[in-house]
């Protein structure tokens, strides 16, 4: 069965709205989750690195008060995408492991589309 | 140059025919090596760790080569389930995984 959860799986906002996506561990405790966003046809881009109790680190590009990470308990990161914009319509998925070179259980992904 | 490189393809074979792909990776600190499948609009799922003496699982066969900082995964009677991009992923020590943009595979009967 599924070990991260992720919600929504679909979501649909007009420009300037915000969006909060949910990822939630199940099977374990996760310290740390990682968020990524894949437009079509292209690789998943690490966005940041959400560390349980402690800031996110973002990668470089990524606007971290655009996109806002909260990881306030051991089993649950969300990821708010701020003031959205068309541009922002994409895949994002988060993702956990278990030791940081382990392979990675996914969540099931949020598609945004932004009009 | 890209940290992780793949041809894209796609690649488009009949069903039964034997596949592989090839990935190279730029950072030769790389320590864990992984395959994964993702079908469209589906978030990845794991295939197979890619361990150094090479292993296999099935109809899928993995191998690494440390000195030219290359993956190959082969496919064996490709199956029209197998039909999926497939994606290789390295990592470093602590740091998260880094993904190639995958390589499109498409079985026909």
């Amino acid at each position: 069965g599924a070990v991260v959860s992720q919600h929504p799986s679909w979501v649909i906002c007009k420009s300037g709205t915000s969006v909060k996506i949910e990822c939630r561990s199940l099977d374990f405790q996760a310290t740390t989750m990682f968020w990524y966003r894949q437009f079509p046809k292209q690789s998943l881009m690490l966005m940041a690195t959400s560390n349980e109790g402690s800031k996110a680190t973002y990668e470089q590009g990524v606007e971290k008060d655009k996109f806002l990470i909260n990881h306030a308990s051991l089993t649950l990161s969300t990821l708010t995408v701020t003031s959205a914009h068309p541009e922002d319509s994409s895949f994002y998925i988060c993702s956990t492991g278990q030791a940081y070179n382990s392979p990675l259980h996914f969540g099931n992904g949020t598609r945004l589309t932004v009009t | 140059r890209k940290e992780v490189e793949q041809d894209p393809g796609p690649f488009n074979v009949p069903e039964g025919a034997t596949v592989a792909f090839n990935c190279t990776y730029s950072n030769s600190a790389s320590q864990s090596f992984f395959w994964y499948r993702q079908d469209c609009r589906k978030e990845p799922k794991l295939l197979m760790s890619v361990y150094s003496s090479g292993n296999e699982d099935g109809r899928f066969t993995a191998q690494l080569n440390r000195a030219s900082q290359y993956i190959s995964l082969l496919i064996r009677d490709s199956k029209l389930s197998d039909s999926a991009t497939y994606l290789c992923v390295v990592n470093q020590a602590g740091t998260a995984l880094i993904f190639g943009k995958g390589t499109t595979l498409s079985v026909s009967s």
